[in-house]
């Protein structure tokens, strides 16, 4: 089925922990999209990609990075996880043309200790 | 860059009320805003959107309005019910580059039995 995934679902590490939140979409889109969500809800844009080998900062500024190499794959890294880390984490994903409908996937909770 | 502001943070209704949700913009040259709406514990979804050549847009008990000159768009709910109670997001989007969606802070709808 067309959809797109994310895991871990939920996250619980300790400090310093390095992690990489996983994100595939089966749907052929070209760009995808990473938000961070306050427990207040407010959804944050900390990553973007337009296709492969292309990747962008978003408005907020992230410690974590991302990779584009397969069209269908955009896994976020933290390489040493803190406290300040801990939020929900949602991957979407846009076809191609102008703008349009964004899919996102049903987050990734990360707790760090 | 853009900025999307959005009022009421809170909002509470009687079952069979109507809802209004009001979110502003900041850059001129967006031309798509979306609605998206995100029961607890889900994924955000799409609900409806209006380009900036359209003025109002409806879809059953939903529609939206834009006020381009003013920099403005509502979301109505007529008719609320329960299964309406979720947080809505606005965003706005320019149409070239990266599409990248610019979400308001969300709005917490409750309708009351």
């Amino acid at each position: 089925e067309a959809d797109i995934y994310q895991t871990p679902r939920y996250l619980v590490i300790g400090t310093g922990k390095k992690i990489t939140l996983e994100c595939s979409q089966t749907m052929g889109h070209d760009k995808m999209y990473w938000y961070q969500q306050d427990p207040g809800m407010e959804l944050h844009l900390i990553h973007y990609s337009y296709g492969v080998n292309s990747t962008e900062k978003g408005d907020l500024s992230s410690e974590s990075t991302v990779s584009r190499i397969r069209t269908e794959h955009f896994p976020l890294t933290l390489e040493s996880a803190r406290p300040s880390h801990t939020s929900q984490y949602l991957c979407a994903s846009k076809g191609v043309g102008g703008p349009g409908e964004l899919f996102f996937g049903e987050g990734s909770r990360l707790t760090v200790l | 860059g853009e900025n999307v502001e959005q009022h009421p943070s809170t909002l509470s209704v009687q079952e069979g009320d109507s809802a209004v949700i009001k979110c502003t913009y900041s850059d001129s040259a967006s031309n798509y805003f979306p609605w998206y709406k995100q029961e607890l514990g889900k994924r955000p979804q799409l609900i409806i959107d209006i380009r900036s050549n359209v003025g109002e847009k409806k879809d059953q008990r939903i529609a939206v309005t834009l006020n381009k000159t003013a920099k403005h768009f509502s979301l109505h709910i007529t008719e609320t019910q329960p299964e309406d109670s979720a947080v809505y997001f606005c965003a706005a989007a320019l149409s070239g580059g990266y599409n990248k969606l610019i979400f308001g802070a969300g709005t917490r709808l409750a309708v009351h039995p």
